[in-house]
């Protein structure tokens, strides 16, 4: 298995435009998670899945941030309109199921810069 | 709620000198306990797991054991490489009632000069 897919690997984007970004979790897991890393607040968690449907968004900062995961393979988290404070690594993990759910694949991240 | 406190560094060393990053958490229930490595320009892997008291986890020559009485996970190695050089997280995951993604530590940055 390729792991977890996310692109792009990176983003540049002036403030106000929208951004999107996407991950491809490994085939199979039933949980999908977002994350943001800031040199400020480390490693948030923003919002996971389970089976398509999302369980927990309370780390979502903001209604411009969305997420969304319209089948087993694919999810995307939309920025709309972005800000500089945007700027972050943001990572999408998935994980295989109840029994073990809690050891989560990470993906190599987007790493965003708002101008 | 749930918190990981970890040293943030950076940590230096020489090559074959001996490694502890402590790590002291806070969690209702009984968490299960985790390192995670993110080398550069990647993303965070699974080190090693411990997920009840006493258990020790271990990988690649790395060890931490899961002290309940102390509240502590110190990641511990006996020989670091330069190849170890990375950003280690400590995380717990609680499993209960709230969100069941992973509580992190802010990162320890390590550096082992050859």
């Amino acid at each position: 298995d390729a792991g977890v897919i996310q692109s792009p690997r990176h983003e540049v984007t002036e403030m106000g435009q929208e951004v999107t970004l996407r991950c491809k979790p490994i085939s199979g897991h039933d949980y999908l998670f977002w994350y943001r890393q800031t040199m400020m607040r480390g490693l948030e968690l923003l919002i996971y899945f389970n089976n398509n449907v999302p369980i927990d968004d309370s780390g979502m900062p903001e209604d411009r941030f969305s997420a969304k995961m319209p089948n087993a393979s694919f999810s995307t988290l939309k920025i709309q309109p972005s800000e500089p404070r945007d700027s972050a690594v943001y990572f999408c993990a998935s994980s295989l199921g109840l029994h073990i759910r809690h050891e989560q694949y990470f993906g190599p991240g987007t790493r965003l810069t708002v101008t | 709620g749930n918190s990981v406190t970890q040293m943030e560094g950076p940590v230096t060393l020489s090559e074959e000198a001996f490694l502890t990053i402590n790590c002291t958490y806070t969690a209702t229930g009984y968490p299960s306990l985790f390192w995670y490595v993110q080398y550069p320009g990647e993303g965070l892997q699974l080190l090693l797991k411990a997920t009840k008291a006493d258990d020790k986890g271990s990988n690649k020559g790395f060890e931490a054991t899961y002290r309940k009485e102390t509240t502590s996970f110190h990641l511990e190695k006996g020989s670091v490489q330069v190849s170890d050089s990375a950003v280690y997280f400590c995380a717990l995951s609680d499993g209960g009632g709230g969100a069941d993604g992973l509580t992190f530590g802010k990162g320890t940055h390590l550096i082992i000069q050859p």
